[in-house]
C-alpha cells in the first residue's frame, strides 16, 4: 500500500512551458484534490475532485487545469508556467466516509519556473 | 482579515516541556478541526481531528476546540525532539464538504535536546 503517490519530486521550467504533475492513489479514495504550498502563504486548493468525471475549482484555480479519468489517477496540468508558479505542489486524497477532513498528503512536488 | 490565523514561530522549547499550539479562525461555520505535522521536505500528515468543541487525547497529544472563543489549540506533553516540525491547524464546514480544508500558514516548532 503506497498511498498517495507524486511524480516528479522536483522540476524546473522555463516561463512559457507546459507539463503535468502526477498524482495516485492506492486506497480507492474518492475524494482527490491539489494544493500549493507557498511562502508565509500555507497551504491553498486549487482544485478538487470528488469522484471519477468530476471535479471543480478551489480558491486559487487561475493557470491549472486536472481531470479525472481514474479514481487513482487526479494529474494537474500547468498549460503556460509562470514564475508565479513556483511553489510545493502537494496532492491529497480521502475516504467518502471520511469525507475531506480526514486527508492523506503525497510527498509534494517541488516546481521552480524561471 | 483572514479565517485562520496561526503564529508561525519559529517556537523554541526544551525537551520535556509542555508545548501550547494555537489557532484563532473567523467563521463560525468551521465544524471539525484538525492538526497536521509536517516534517522537512515532507507532505503534511495528520495527527488529530475534532468535531465541534471538546478535548481529544491522543497519546501525548491533546486537542482542545473552543468554538464560543473561535479558538483551538494542540497542547504536547514530555516534548521530544522528533516532534520538531511545522503544526498546521485546517478546519472545515459541517458536513466535510469536498471543497477542500482551510489551513493556518502553521507554526515552526523547535525542541531543544
Amino acid at each position: 500500500n503506497a498511498g498517495v503517490t507524486q511524480t516528479p519530486k522536483f522540476q524546473v521550467l522555463k516561463t512559457g512551458q507546459s507539463m503535468t504533475l502526477q498524482c495516485a492513489q492506492d486506497m480507492n479514495h474518492e475524494y482527490m484534490s491539489w494544493y500549493r504550498q507557498d511562502p508565509g502563504m500555507g497551504l491553498r486548493l486549487i482544485h478538487y475532485s470528488v469522484g471519477a468525471g468530476i471535479t471543480d475549482q478551489g480558491e486559487v484555480p487561475n493557470g491549472y487545469n486536472v481531470s479525472r479519468s481514474t479514481t487513482e489517477d487526479f494529474p494537474l496540468r500547468l498549460l503556460s508556467a509562470a514564475p508565479s508558479q513556483t511553489s510545493v505542489y502537494f496532492c491529497a486524497s480521502s475516504s467518502a466516509q471520511a469525507a475531506s477532513y480526514e486527508q492523506y498528503f503525497g510527498p509534494g512536488t517541488r516546481l521552480t519556473v524561471t | 482579515q483572514k479565517e485562520v490565523e496561526q503564529d508561525p514561530g519559529p517556537l523554541s522549547v526544551p525537551e520535556g516541556a509542555i508545548v501550547s499550539l494555537n489557532c484563532t479562525y473567523s467563521n463560525s461555520a468551521f465544524q471539525y478541526f484538525m492538526w497536521y505535522r509536517q516534517y522537512s521536505r515532507k507532505g503534511p500528515e495528520l495527527l488529530m481531528y475534532t468535531y465541534s468543541s471538546g478535548n481529544k487525547e491522543d497519546g501525548r497529544f491533546t486537542a482542545q476546540v473552543d468554538k464560543s472563543s473561535k479558538y483551538i489549540s494542540l497542547f504536547i506533553r514530555d516534548s521530544q525532539p522528533s516532534d520538531s516540525a511545522t503544526y498546521l491547524c485546517a478546519m472545515i464546514y459541517s458536513g466535510g464538504g469536498a471543497d477542500g480544508l482551510t489551513f493556518g500558514k502553521g507554526t515552526h516548532l523547535i525542541i531543544q535536546p
